[in-house]
């Protein structure tokens, strides 16, 4: 059984640019949520999609957006990058399309630096 | 408001010793859940446990086991015979209700000693 994997492992941009962050979902789930998480900090919900409808977001600008395909994968793209976009970006994936239940298993995380 | 708290920003213990990482929630929905994660330095979160709120036993998972008082909002995680590999970031989750999103804690640093 594949887990969560993410890529790239590593990115730095800089400031007003784009980035895409890509996440593949672990074998069998049908969810993917992410998370922003700056150094030293908890992790902090951006938003979730379930069957390739967003199902719920944190308190993100929408600047902050995402997409969910047929086979479960995921993105993230965030767009007029700024400094305090530099984290680490984490992608979950479940199976239970996000209740209160549902353990959701985590990739390894993109290592965003904006310059 | 919803929100988990934990106390303890670092902690040591002995190796073979067992240690008790806190949390405490707030939340007023009458379903949730509460998950421990493991944050080793190379950052990817790895699941340890899981209590639902409607369960009346306390999780375990091995060496990990979930103190659930839930009068007293806490869910603590005890881990018995600690070894040189659980020096990590612990963190508490908490999923209210029908939301979809995992809510962090601020994460306690543990450090495991030979």
């Amino acid at each position: 059984e594949t887990g969560v994997t993410q890529s790239p492992t590593h990115l730095i941009k800089t400031r007003g640019q784009q980035v895409t962050l890509r996440c593949s979902s672990q074998s069998g789930h049908n969810t993917v949520s992410w998370y922003q998480q700056a150094l030293g900090q908890g992790p902090q919900f951006i938003f979730q999609y379930y069957r390739e409808e967003e199902n719920g977001r944190g308190n993100f600008p929408p600047r902050f957006s995402g997409l969910q395909f047929p086979n479960y994968s995921s993105e993230l793209n965030v767009n007029a990058l700024e400094l305090d976009d530099s984290a680490l970006y984490l992608c979950a994936s479940s199976s239970a399309g996000g209740g209160s239940t549902d353990t959701q298993y985590f990739g390894p995380g993109t290592r965003l630096t904006v310059l | 408001a919803q929100k988990i708290t934990q106390t303890q920003p670092g902690m040591f213990v002995q190796e073979k010793e067992a240690v008790t990482l806190d949390c405490t929630y707030d939340t007023s929905d009458p379903s949730y859940g509460l998950f421990w994660y493991k944050q080793p330095s190379s950052g990817e979160m790895i699941f340890l446990i899981y209590q639902g709120s409607y369960d009346q036993q306390n999780a375990t998972e091995g060496r990990y086991s979930l103190n659930f008082q839930k009068a007293r909002k806490s869910a603590n995680l005890v881990i018995s015979a600690s070894q040189l590999g659980d020096s990590a970031m612990y963190f508490c989750a908490m999923s209210p209700y029908n939301t979809g999103k995992l809510i962090f804690g601020q994460g306690t640093t543990l450090q495991v000693k030979p």
